[in-house]
């Protein structure tokens, strides 16, 4: 089954506790991203990633980083939380400018 | 960049009502247009797309047409379902690389 896994799928942490949220796609698509996802304000890009080893800044990358290093995984690692950070977080993987989303993060930082 | 406005929610209809969510957007070149939904614990999936003027795309009973002279792409539906309760997204996407830019949502509520 084509699908995108997140995990964890929730998770409560403390400020300045580095985190890693891992994102996995089985499409064997070259295009991949985060959002996040807060009242309000809808859906917010944080980075992307056109292939392997190349990514780039969305909208909001500050706080965020992702590395890509093979072509299925692309983690968003959160080096020291705020509570500013507390969201919801999807990862998508792309063919033919179609999005596959992922399940969501849930994430409190207190 | 590119845009999106989309009418503010919740929006809430009984079943078997009308529904119509507005969409408006500025993109660069000549963008395709999607439509996504995400039901209550979910991530976002597509509900339907459309590539060139004058398309209509559809599924699940929704249809959006493509709008290119007042850059719309509305979403509707004849007869709402109280499974259709989600948050519907409008997003255009430029040409070439340029992502997705996605709408702020709207919440749809169908009452029984």
């Amino acid at each position: 089954e084509a699908q995108v896994t997140q995990n964890p799928r929730y998770l409560i942490t403390v400020t300045g506790k580095k985190l890693t949220v891992t994102c996995s796609q089985n499409m064997n698509h070259e295009y991949m991203s985060w959002y996040r996802q807060d009242p309000g304000l809808g859906l917010r890009q944080i980075y992307y990633s056109m292939n392997v080893e190349v990514t780039d800044k969305g909208d909001v990358p500050e706080g965020y980083k992702v590395s890509r290093k093979e072509k299925r995984n692309f983690p968003l690692i959160l080096e020291s939380p705020s509570p500013n950070q507390t969201s919801l977080y999807f990862c998508a993987s792309s063919s033919l400018a179609i999005q596959y989303f992922g399940p969501g993060t849930r994430l409190t930082v207190t | 960049g590119d845009s999106v406005t989309q009418m503010e929610g919740p929006v809430t209809l009984s079943e078997e009502a009308f529904l119509t969510i507005n969409c408006t957007y500025t993109a660069t070149g000549y963008p395709s247009l999607f439509w996504y939904v995400q039901y209550p614990g979910e991530g976002l999936q597509l509900l339907l797309k459309a590539t060139k003027a004058d398309d209509k795309g559809s599924n699940k009973g929704f249809e959006a047409t493509y709008r290119k002279e007042t850059t719309s792409f509305h979403l509707e539906k004849g007869s709402v379902q109280v499974s259709d309760s989600a948050v519907y997204f409008c997003a255009p996407k430029g040409s070439g690389n340029t992502p997705l830019v996605f709408g702020k949502g709207t919440r749809l509520s169908v009452i029984a």
